[in-house]
């Protein structure tokens, strides 16, 4: 099993819509998880951070955490097309250590 | 400075040849780390300095690779004697303490091994 798991996709949604997308990690200890929104040609860019379990609202995105179920999502409403992009998870706290561990990505494509 | 810069921003070697890439991370933070990143994978962490110390480098390929960071700033990942497999993107970031802070990337450095 992998540290982090996320699905590759593509998921395609259409402008408007809501994008959810999904993260497992491993490690029940994990402390801290991460969202990252990476254009295809550019770095990774930190758009999300949630430490607690719930509800994290920023915006058009909310992030939720269950560490009971090892599970982080993102989810991003009203989906514009500049939203397509690869969405990276990453979990802080694995194996007791403070290295971000990322998942392999799900590409999101909104279309119009 | 502003943000994490890492230079250069594309680099293109010969087989064999020796390569050093920047990273100046956001001031005062005293964590950083180096990822690479192929095409259609997430980061893989290659190592973490805390300070000017490696507090991990259990991600580093092999001894080929190596990473400094003497002053507790500006960090430096050598590749030895390079092969074809070391072509990725090599992305650096820094946090503020490295414990559950949030990780800021420079914009990479692209590796391409001819």
């Amino acid at each position: 099993q992998k540290e982090v798991e996320q699905n590759s996709g593509p998921l395609s949604v259409p402008e408007g819509a809501i994008a959810s997308l999904n993260c497992t990690y491993s490690d029940r200890v994990s402390q801290s998880f991460f969202w990252y929104r990476q254009y295809s040609g550019k770095s990774p860019e930190l758009i999300m951070s949630i430490y607690s379990n719930g509800d994290k609202e920023d915006g058009r995105f909310t992030a939720q955490l269950n560490k009971a179920s090892q599970y982080v999502s993102l989810l991003i409403r009203d989906s514009q097309p500049s939203d397509s992009a690869t969405y990276l998870c990453a979990v802080n706290g694995l194996r007791g250590s403070y290295i971000p561990t990322f998942g392999r990505g799900t590409s999101l494509i909104v279309h119009p | 400075g502003a943000g994490v810069s890492q230079t250069p921003s594309n680099k293109v070697t010969e087989k064999g040849k020796y390569v050093e890439l920047r990273c100046d991370p956001i001031s005062g933070h005293t964590a950083l780390y180096w990822y690479r990143q192929s095409l259609g994978q997430g980061p893989e962490f290659l190592i973490y300095f805390q300070g000017t110390g490696a507090a991990d480098d259990s991600g580093l390929p092999n001894d080929r690779f190596f990473a400094v960071r003497p002053e507790g700033s500006v960090s430096t990942l050598k590749i030895q004697r390079t092969e074809r497999g070391d072509s990725a993107v090599y992305l650096c970031a820094s946090s503020a303490t490295g414990e559950d802070t949030e990780a800021f990337f420079g914009q990479g450095t692209r590796l391409t091994v001819v």
